[in-house]
């Protein structure tokens, strides 16, 4: 499968505890995003990397989230201290970058997170 | 301020007959506008963008789109609907200088047989 991948597909995680979700994204694609959906609203932009820098995270929802892309390949969304207002689909996109003829992003089957 | 508008939370049409999902779009300079869909507890899939040029563009799974740019509009169209055609769809744009893809809220579609 040359798509998006994302892992785990769900995670359940008491309140106060941390979460990781991994990003692989399609092989060629410079551009990776990530997406936050609650049920009934659209994808709601958290962060974009170009490579591995994280040129905007300014809509991350507060310091407990953190996202990472090392080598400009996979990338990691960190929440700490979970709360239950965190539970949502965490969605992860890539796209092959400012190419007028490949705008369109790739998104993953997402992480849903679940915090009790 | 980018954004994105579907003023329908739900469309219901008959097997068989034509749908149309609307979008309405707010963007600085040059949009890129995009339709995706998605299934129930799955990622999005892309449809259909519009860059430039023609002003209907065709996509996936028979559906086109209408890119109107004095309404600012980019409707989701498709002559003849089937019932798997059922579920959300999610208008998005990005400007020609931007990162970022805002979405609309979506509208579900349901074909009934």
């Amino acid at each position: 499968d040359t798509g998006v991948s994302q892992d785990p597909r769900h995670k359940i995680t008491k309140r106060g505890q941390n979460v990781t979700f991994r990003c692989d994204p399609i092989s060629e694609h410079n551009r990776l995003y990530w997406y936050r959906q609650t049920l009934g609203q659209g994808p709601e932009f958290l962060t974009y990397f170009q490579n591995e820098a994280q040129l905007e995270k300014s809509r991350l929802l507060s310091d407990r989230f953190s996202a990472e892309r090392p080598k400009g390949s996979f990338s990691t969304l960190e929440i700490q201290r979970t709360e239950q207002g965190d539970s949502a689909m965490y969605l992860c996109a890539s796209s092959l970058g400012f190419d007028r003829t490949n705008t369109e992003a790739f998104f993953g089957q997402g992480t849903r997170l679940t915090v009790v | 301020a980018q954004s994105v508008a579907q003023p329908e939370d739900q469309v219901n049409v008959a097997e068989g007959n034509p749908l149309t999902v609307k979008c309405t779009y707010s963007v600085s300079g040059n949009p890129y506008l995009f339709w995706y869909v998605q299934y129930p507890n799955r990622g999005l899939q892309f449809l259909l963008k519009y860059i430039t040029g023609d002003n209907l563009v065709k996509g996936s799974y028979g559906f086109e789109a209408e890119f109107n740019k004095s309404q600012t509009s980019f409707h989701l169209k498709k002559p003849s609907a089937l019932v798997s055609d059922s579920a959300l769809y999610f208008c998005a744009v990005r400007a020609y200088t931007g990162n970022q893809f805002y979405f609309g809220t979506g509208t579900s579609l349901t074909v009934i047989p």
